[in-house]
C-alpha cells in the first residue's frame, strides 16, 4: 500500500527558508515515472499546486512561485522536498505531498495518492 | 483569485443530482481532456474522484461522473448522500508545464 508522510518543521520565520520532506513507501521513486508533486492550502482557502518532480529530477513549477521554489530528490531515501525561500505569512498553509494517477505525462491523471498533510505557520 | 472558477457552494437533498461547474479558458480546461475533480471532507487529504475528464478511479462510486463542453467542466453527483457533503476542486493542465485548480465548491446535502 503506498504512503507518504510529510515531515518539517511546523513553524517558519519570515524571510526564512521553508523545508519539508515527502518520504515514500509502497513504491520505488527511482524505478516509476511519476511527477511527485507538493500541493499546498491555507487555512479555509483552496488548493495550490506547487511543484512537480519525477526520478531523473526533471521538474515543473507553479509559475507565480517558481522564483522561490526548489524541489529535489533522494532516490537513495526514497524522498523528494520542496524549499519555499523568503516566506511570508501568506505561505502559511497545511503543505500535501501527492503522487498522481497516470505515470510519465505530467498533470495528466491528477493525484490520487496523498499525504496526510503538514501544516507550516509563518510567523516571528 | 483561483484560474479555474467554481461556485463558492451547491447542494441538493438525498437522492437528487447536483452539478458542480469548473469554468477556465481556451488554454485550460478548453485545449486539454487533462481535468481532474478531488473531493475534500474536513480536515482530510483530497480524494480524486475524476481524471481526464470523464474517468473514475477504481473505487469510485459511479454516481460521480464529469464532463466538458468547451472551456467548462462539470462533476455531476447522482443520487446524493449524506456522506458527499465535502468541498469539491477541479483541476487543469494549463499547457507550459503548469497545473492549475479551482477555488472550490462547497456542497451541502440538505
Amino acid at each position: 500500500q503506498l504512503q507518504l508522510q510529510e515531515s518539517g518543521p511546523g513553524l517558519v520565520k519570515p524571510s526564512e527558508t521553508l523545508s519539508l520532506t515527502c518520504t515514500v513507501s509502497g513504491d520505488s521513486i527511482s524505478s516509476s515515472t511519476y511527477y511527485w508533486g507538493w500541493i499546498r492550502q491555507p487555512p479555509g482557502k483552496g488548493l495550490e499546486w506547487i511543484g512537480s518532480i519525477n526520478y531523473s529530477g526533471t521538474t515543473y513549477y507553479c509559475p507565480s512561485l517558481k522564483s522561490r521554489v526548489t524541489v529535489s530528490v533522494d532516490t537513495s531515501k526514497n524522498q523528494f522536498s520542496l524549499k519555499l525561500s523568503s516566506v511570508t505569512a501568506a505561505d502559511t498553509a497545511v503543505y500535501y505531498c501527492a503522487r498522481p494517477m497516470i505515470r510519465g505525462i505530467f498533470a495528466r491523471g491528477g493525484f490520487n495518492y496523498w499525504g496526510q498533510g503538514i501544516l507550516v505557520t509563518v510567523s516571528s | 483569485q483561483s484560474a479555474l472558477t467554481q461556485p463558492p457552494s451547491a447542494s441538493g437533498s438525498p437522492g437528487q443530482s447536483v452539478t458542480i461547474s469548473c469554468t477556465g479558458t481556451s488554454s485550460d480546461v478548453g485545449a486539454y481532456d487533462y481535468v481532474s475533480w478531488y473531493q475534500q471532507h474536513p480536515g482530510k487529504a483530497p480524494k480524486l474522484m475524476i481524471y481526464e475528464v470523464s474517468k473514475r478511479p477504481s473505487g469510485v462510486p459511479d454516481r460521480f461522473s464529469g464532463s466538458k463542453s468547451g472551456n467548462a467542466a462539470s462533476l455531476t453527483v447522482s443520487g446524493l448522500q449524506a456522506e458527499d457533503e465535502a468541498d469539491y476542486y477541479c483541476s487543469s493542465y494549463a499547457g507550459s508545464n503548469n497545473l492549475v485548480f479551482g477555488g472550490g465548491t462547497k456542497l451541502t446535502v440538505l
